[in-house]
């Protein structure tokens, strides 16, 4: 079946260190793949996606590579920021019953100044 | 117009109460969802409209009740619930076809049974 693994938390770090949240999954094909974010008290928010081997997404200086040789899509930020304390969840969408995104367990981040 | 709006933001109810959550949505989008999302967990899908029919109920308790009124709106009734359904309710929308991948996600009701 589909899953995504995600990096476990929570992830504590100072401002402007460097990002990685691993995220794995299994699915058949080629899937979507996506980045979302919760702040607190907020719903989920869209940070990038990548539809296809190779492709990377990226937005508000987060980056995401599709890797299908290593079924990955890690998160990446250069320099990170008070601001971006958040849960961050990795999600696919399968090619079968693609309106059934699959979650990762999310993975906390808090950065402190 | 990339929102998705829902109200109320937050809900108290008794277990013998009857309400209802709404969710607007003005792109377009033919799909609408419902997920409940408990504390530290991610969400978990409740029910799928595909051009105002219900396509999706993953064995949601009956006392959870969707409506779609029109393709803009989705509500969700709620009827003697128990204190367990304390949760976030999260509405989201999305395009149908090659558009179903990107789902957005409104902010969220925070819905507490007494």
């Amino acid at each position: 079946g589909n899953s995504v693994t995600q990096m476990e938390g929570p992830v504590t770090l100072s401002e402007e260190a460097f990002l990685t949240i691993n995220c794995t999954y299994t699915a058949t094909g080629y899937p979507s793949l996506f980045w979302y974010v919760q702040y607190p008290g907020e719903g989920l928010q869209l940070l990038l996606k990548a539809t296809k081997a190779d492709d990377k997404g990226s937005n508000k200086g987060f980056e995401a590579t599709y890797r299908k040789e290593t079924t990955s899509f890690h998160l990446e930020k250069g320099s990170v920021q008070v601001s971006d304390s958040a849960v961050y969840f990795c999600a696919l969408s399968p090619i079968q019953g693609a309106q059934k995104l699959v979650f990762g367990q999310g993975t906390r981040l808090t950065i402190n100044p | 117009d990339t929102e998705v709006t829902q109200t109320p933001k937050h809900l108290v109810m008794g277990m013998t109460n009857k309400k209802s959550l709404k969710c607007e949505q003005h792109m377009g989008h033919r799909a609408m969802y419902w997920y409940k999302q408990k504390a530290k967990k991610p969400p978990e899908l409740m029910f799928v409209y595909s051009y105002e029919k219900l396509s999706i109920n993953e064995s949601v308790p009956s006392r959870f009740s969707p409506e779609c009124p029109n393709s803009s709106l989705l509500n969700l009734h709620l009827h003697a619930l128990q204190p367990e359904d304390s949760a976030l309710y999260l509405c989201a929308s999305s395009g149908t076809g090659t558009g179903w991948k990107v789902q957005f996600f409104g902010p969220g009701t925070r819905l507490t049974v007494l």
